[in-house]
């Protein structure tokens, strides 16, 4: 069955680093892929969205790549603030690309 | 108006009440979800309503009954919950129902708690 894996629970890091968020997926292969902020008792906030034939997309501070061989996304952060502390999920078409299915998420702190 | 808004914000009902949570958004999306999301875990799809027709029951008990009056509005009627209902209720829209191709807009959410 599908399944899509962020690479770790929390990741610590600096102000002004640049953070670097992992998703993983095996046994399927999704035409989009998409990234969406949580913060805490608050719904997601979609952030980005890359289609398959996209190697990578950027806004703003943020960059996404998508690598369909490898069957994984990096989800960049750069010149990272405290503010950017918050939850991040990547998401998926399921099975027969009839539901959007997320992955557990990474909290991201941002420390001063 | 890039908004979704969901009513109420918190809820707390007994296992025999019956209640309602209320979605609502305005930017002309035609399809509309209802998420539920456990702590320190990732929204799970409950509901698609694609043209205000119901496309998707993720196998969800018939305690929950998903109701959809317009193209606007997405209500979640519940009944006989259990304690192990008690999770945050999200509502989600999307310009159209293609899933991965369009992005969804989320709601604050509904915190229920079941007693």
């Amino acid at each position: 069955s599908q399944k899509i894996e962020q690479n770790s629970e929390a990741l610590n890091i600096q102000e002004g680093k640049t953070a670097t968020l992992t998703c993983n997926y095996t046994n399927y292969s999704p035409a989009y892929l998409q990234w969406y902020r949580q913060d805490p008792g608050r719904g997601p906030v979609f952030l980005l969205l890359i289609r398959e034939n996209e190697k990578e997309k950027r806004k703003e501070r943020l960059k996404v790549t998508f690598d369909t061989t490898l069957k994984q996304s990096l989800f960049h952060i750069t010149a990272s603030q405290p503010a950017d502390s918050a939850t991040y999920l990547c998401a998926l078409e399921g099975t027969g690309y009839s539901t959007l299915t997320f992955g557990k998420g990474t909290m991201l702190l941002v420390s001063p | 108006d890039t908004e979704v808004t969901q009513t109420p914000k918190h809820l707390v009902m007994g296992m025999t009440n019956k209640k309602s949570l209320k979605c609502e958004q305005h930017m002309g999306h035609r399809a509309m979800y209802w998420y539920k999301q456990k702590a320190k875990k990732p929204p799970e799809l409950m509901f698609v309503y694609s043209y205000e027709k119901l496309s998707i029951n993720e196998s969800v008990p018939s305690r929950f009954s998903p109701e959809c009056p317009n193209s606007s509005l997405l209500n979640l009627h519940l009944h006989a919950l259990q304690p192990e209902d008690s999770a945050l209720y999200l509502c989600a829209s999307s310009q159209e129902p293609g899933f991965g191709s369009y992005e969804q807009y989320f709601g604050p959410g509904t915190r229920l708690t079941v007693t």
